[in-house]
């Protein structure tokens, strides 16, 4: 089982709908979660962090964590063709001082005007 | 002024030749990190290091030589590449290297070996 999984996609929604991203994650003590959006050609760049379960919420984004269940996932409202992207799940796991952070393959998005 | 700085943004060098990847951050960070992202293929993390020790060297060949003289400047040496090796290489700092702080990536360098 791979640490971290997402769907590849792509995902396509059409403008102003909601886009919903998931990821679920294999390590049980997992306490960090990020998601990134990656341009094409780009870097990747930091959208959201997220530590409890629950719900967190920054303008558009909410990100949901479900750490029974292992998933976290990113929902995008009002989505704007300029959201189109890949986003990257990102957890950590291990123990100790260092961490090691894992990235997912992450998940195409394409906003239909 | 962007946080994490890399040089040169593009390098193309035969496999023979001998070249260094600069990264720069701006954030008062204490971890730095160097990844591979190949086309259609996920982040591969190369190297860490925290507070400029090497925390970790996640298999990566010898002809990758990763260099941090403090906690600002991460370097990777390149010598006898092959073509395999081209890809964008992507450097991130972190607060800390607790794995508990979002990393800040760099723009890459989009390296073409010939």
């Amino acid at each position: 089982q791979k640490e971290v999984e997402q769907n590849s996609g792509p995902l396509s929604v059409p403008e102003g709908a909601i886009a919903s991203l998931n990821c679920t994650y294999s390590d049980r003590v997992s306490q960090s979660f990020f998601w990134y959006r990656q341009y094409s050609g780009k870097s990747p760049e930091l959208i959201m962090s997220i530590y409890s379960n629950g719900d967190k919420e920054d303008g558009r984004f909410t990100a949901q964590l479900n750490k029974t269940s292992q998933y976290v996932s990113l929902l995008i409202r009002d989505s704007q063709p300029s959201d189109s992207a890949t986003y990257l799940c990102a957890v950590n796991h291990g123990s100790g001082g260092y961490q090691k952070v894992t990235f997912g393959t992450g998940t195409k998005l394409q906003v239909i005007p | 002024e962007t946080g994490v700085t890399q040089t040169p943004r593009h390098l193309v060098m035969g496999m023979t030749n001998k070249k260094s990847l600069k990264c720069e951050q701006h954030l008062g960070h204490n971890a730095m990190y160097w990844y591979k992202q190949s086309a259609k293929k996920p982040l591969e993390l190369m190297f860490v290091y925290s507070l400029e020790e090497r925390v970790e060297n996640n298999s990566v060949p010898s002809r990758f030589s990763p260099e941090c003289p403090n906690s600002s400047h991460l370097f990777l040496h390149l010598h006898t590449l092959q073509p395999e090796d081209s890809a964008l290489y992507l450097c991130a700092s972190s607060q800390d290297g607790s794995g508990l702080r979002p990393q800040h990536f760099g723009d890459g360098t989009r390296l073409s070996i010939l």
